[in-house]
């Protein structure tokens, strides 16, 4: 079974400034598809960004990009020039190609950001 | 378009009690979800469906039963809740293929006393 680890529980930043929350995944597949997905207090879940395995290029989203180091099983989010609204839970997440396209979500980080 | 619904928003149950949970969507997806999300473990799946009249276990499926009889329907229910069932329940919905969104639900945030 695919496993998703966030290692950092809550991460801060000041606004404007740039801040990376860390995934690590395993997995013996060697196409699958990684998201991150944000929830507000509201507690509606976002998606934020997507990446898929068998491309090398980091996926980017305005202020959102992501540095995916597929030997390494690494997926991290970069949000550059955080602003207030950017304050949430950040869950990281792996989708499988079959058995119904299954998300395995991390734990999550809470990240606050500082005015 | 309302995307993906559900119904209550808040329910408050005592132990060995039933009850079912209604997800529906307007999108044509063809899969459905239905997560819990405690504090500290992020969102475990607990069944699914790939589409009308399938269903299937996901992480954790004890205690609960599901039924996708119409394609836009997807009901959980709780044959004799728990309190270990106390949690924050996400339905969601997507089109076939692992590339595509997962759209999520508001939530049903559910107490077993």
């Amino acid at each position: 079974a695919q496993t998703v680890t966030q290692s950092q529980p809550e991460m801060s930043v000041q606004e404007a400034e740039t801040v990376t929350l860390s995934c690590t995944y395993d997995t013996s597949e060697s196409d699958y598809y990684l998201f991150w997905y944000k929830q507000p207090p509201s507690r509606q879940m976002i998606l934020v960004i997507r990446q898929e395995a068998y491309k090398q290029q980091n996926a980017t989203e305005n202020r959102f990009s992501v540095n995916f180091q597929k030997a390494a099983k690494s997926f991290s989010l970069k949000i550059s020039d955080s602003q207030l609204g950017d304050a949430a839970m950040y869950f990281c997440a792996y989708r499988e190609q079959t058995s119904g396209s299954r998300l395995t979500f991390g734990e999550g980080t809470q990240l606050t950001v500082n005015p | 378009n309302a995307g993906v619904t559900q119904t209550p928003k808040f329910r408050v149950l005592k132990t060995g009690q039933s009850m079912t949970l209604l997800c529906a969507q307007d999108m044509n997806h063809e899969y459905m979800y239905w997560y819990r999300q405690d504090p500290g473990m992020g969102l475990r799946l607990i069944h699914y469906s790939v589409g009308e009249g399938t269903t299937a276990k996901g992480e954790v499926p004890d205690g609960y039963n599901v039924s996708r009889l119409k394609k836009q329907n997807f009901l959980l229910g709780l044959e004799s809740a728990a309190p270990s069932q106390t949690s924050v329940y996400f339905c969601a919905s997507s089109y076939d293929g692992p590339y595509n969104e997962q759209f999520f639900g508001p939530g049903t945030r559910l107490t077993v006393l």
